[in-house]
Order: structure tokens, then sequence, then C-alpha cells
């Protein structure tokens, strides 16, 4: 089956840093460019950042610019996702995502794991 | 980045055909065939629903159709089901980034 799995969420003071983490399995993960994707509390959607196959193209939302890096490792089939400078707004469920090589649609989400900024 | 503009709600009765609209500029909907459309019940992982503006993933029902009109995309989901009650998200490419909107939650009375 194909599956995506996040970890590392968890509760971090405002100004910390967190690195999540996801584990792909089921297709060939070298093949496909990934995001992660967020949702605030009581919020909508938010795209956070984009990287291609092979690492030819990295995108980030502003709120997130200079402070997140997104990385992977293919020969461990694992997408990353590290947090600086965290804030009260970057609480949310995060999910990471792959992207279907269409478009720029996202058609396989894993089930999230929650990061909650807080004092 | 600005959102991209939904209704925050719409509804209607089984059977019935409803409407979202998804409204951004020609620097992202207007100016890409890259809208897609996601399906979120409340504690579970977004679907995808449409995508390239009209095309339906495999096992998708043949009830939701996409379209565009310059600026504004549309999800209509013919024949409503209780089961079709969820929020909907549209998204669009808009140059080195992606946008979503606010999101629609769709009522089935």
């Amino acid at each position: 089956d194909v599956q995506l799995v996040e970890s590392g969420g968890g509760l971090v003071q405002p100004g910390g840093s967190l690195t999540l983490s996801c584990a792909a399995s089921g297709f060939s993960f070298r093949s496909y460019n990934m995001d992660w994707v967020r949702q605030a509390p009581g919020k909508g959607l938010e795209w956070v950042s984009y990287l291609g196959h092979g690492s030819r193209a990295i995108y980030y939302a502003d709120s997130v610019k200079g402070r997140f890096t997104i990385s992977r490792d293919d020969a461990k089939n694992s997408l990353y996702l590290q947090m600086n400078s965290l804030r009260d707004e970057d609480t949310a469920i995060y999910y990471c995502v792959r992207d279907s090589n269409h478009g720029y649609a996202m058609d396989v989400w894993g089930l999230g794991t929650t990061v909650t900024v807080s004092s | 980045q600005s959102a991209l503009t939904q209704p925050p709600s719409a509804s209607g009765s089984p059977g019935q055909s409803v409407t979202i609209s998804c409204t951004g500029t020609s620097s992202d909907v207007g100016g890409y065939d890259y809208v897609s459309w996601y399906q979120k019940h409340p504690g579970k992982a977004p679907k995808l629903m449409i995508y390239e503006v009209n095309k339906r993933p495999s096992g998708v029902p043949d009830r939701f159709s996409g379209s565009k009109s310059g600026n504004t995309a549309s999800l209509t989901v013919s024949g409503l089901q209780a089961d079709d009650e969820a929020d909907y998200y549209c998204t669009s490419y808009g140059g080195a980034k992606l946008i979503f909107g606010g999101g629609t939650k769709l009522t089935v009375l």
C-alpha cells in the first residue's frame, strides 16, 4: 500500500526548533515531488513547502521562508521539515503529501503530526 | 500570499447539485491550468477530488466535476449524497508557490 507516516511533532516553546520526518512506502519515492501542508486549529489548509524530485526545485510559503527547511533522503525514502524560530502561529497539524506529478496536485496524504508552539 | 477566495459555506438537498467557486488572480488560477480540489472530512486526511482543473483521479465518482473561467475555478457536485458533507478546498499553482482557498463547508440538508 502507498503510505506516508509523519513523526517528530510535539510541544515546543516559542523560538524553539523541531524537525518533522515523513517515511514513505509503497511507491518509488525518488520519482515524486513532495510537499508539507498544515492546518492550524479551527483553520483551513495552508501549503508550507514543496521539494521536487532530485531536489531540483524548492518552494516555501512566505509565512515560513527563512525559518523552515525542507529536505529529502531518497536512500531512506524520507522527507524532512526542519523548523526553526517557531511561533505560536506555527501550531498546527502538519501533513506530509505526495505530489502526483500532474499539475501540482497532491494525491497521497499522511495522517499528520501535531506541532504545538506554546510557553 | 493571499488565499484564494471560496464561499465559507454551501448547501443542497440529497440528489441536488451544488457548485463551489474559487477565485484567484491572473497570477495563479487564471495563469495556469493547475487547479486542484480536495475533500476533507473532520479528523481525516484530505482527499484529491479534481486535478488540472477538470480531471478526476481514479476512484472519484463522476458526480464531481471541475471547470475554470478566467480567474475563477469551480467544483460541481451533482446528485448530492450524505457522505459528500465535508470541507472542500481548492488550490492553484502560483509561480514557485501553491495557494489554498479558505475552504467551503458543504452541508447536505
